[in-house]
């Protein structure tokens, strides 16, 4: 079984500044890891997902993230956020032997602030 | 867009009622996945279904089943809705291989009085 920790509850920003959303997991088997952001009464999207290869992985609207295998950690940064991002962001983890079930995260809120 | 759709998107019922959740899709992907969503707790998956007929339990299976008789429609049954059960339901397929990513649809705000 996995299970993921997000820390932080809530982060608030300045626009133009950047943001760090910390991530850490726990699992015996190897996983792959995703970030998803929630926009109020809306669906999840995925912004980014790590499956294998560089640990340094790139989403959509400019976020990044980078895998740590030896800090069980995979934290989700932008150099510069816009009132645009204000969202929930969750992380996910799945076992890598198939079925992709998604243990998720409790989310981190992300309000902007001009 | 996944081609996802799931009716109703709000509802609400009375505790001891029978509730059916219809997920919707277009692509005819064979891994499909219910999953409740409440403040504190993230998503949390309910069951799943790895094709026709084929379902297994979540983490949170107690007081839902599912069924699973075309690709397209994955349904989630409430047998008697309790207020625990106040959540927002939201549906998931899942695209395997390469890709390996997970499409959510728009969510079903359930509300149990």
């Amino acid at each position: 079984a996995q299970s993921v920790t997000q820390l932080d509850s809530q982060v608030p920003v300045f626009e133009e500044a950047p943001v760090e959303l910390r991530c850490n997991y726990s699992s015996s088997v190897s996983v792959y890891l995703f970030w998803y952001v929630q926009y109020p009464n809306q669906g999840l999207q995925l912004l980014l997902k790590y499956l294998s290869g560089s640990t340094l992985v790139k989403g959509i609207n400019g976020f990044e993230a980078e895998f740590n295998k030896s800090q069980t950690s995979f934290h989700l940064r932008k150099p510069s956020v816009h009132i645009s991002d204000t969202a929930e962001y969750f992380c996910a983890v799945s076992d890598t032997g198939g079925g992709n079930k998604l243990t998720f995260g409790t989310g981190t809120q992300l309000k902007v602030e001009l | 867009d996944a081609g996802i759709t799931q009716s109703p998107r709000h509802k609400v019922t009375e505790t001891g009622t029978p509730v059916t959740l219809r997920c919707h899709q277009t692509e005819n992907h064979r891994y499909m996945y219910w999953y409740r969503q409440d403040p504190g707790h993230g998503l949390r998956l309910i069951h799943y279904s790895y094709g026709v007929k084929d379902t297994d339990k979540g983490e949170v299976s107690d007081g839902y089943s599912v069924s699973r008789s075309k690709t397209e429609d994955f349904l989630l049954t409430l047998e008697s809705a309790t207020s625990s059960q106040t959540s927002v339901y939201f549906c998931a397929i899942a695209t395997l291989g390469e890709s390996y990513e997970q499409y959510f649809g728009p969510g079903t705000r359930l509300t149990v009085t």
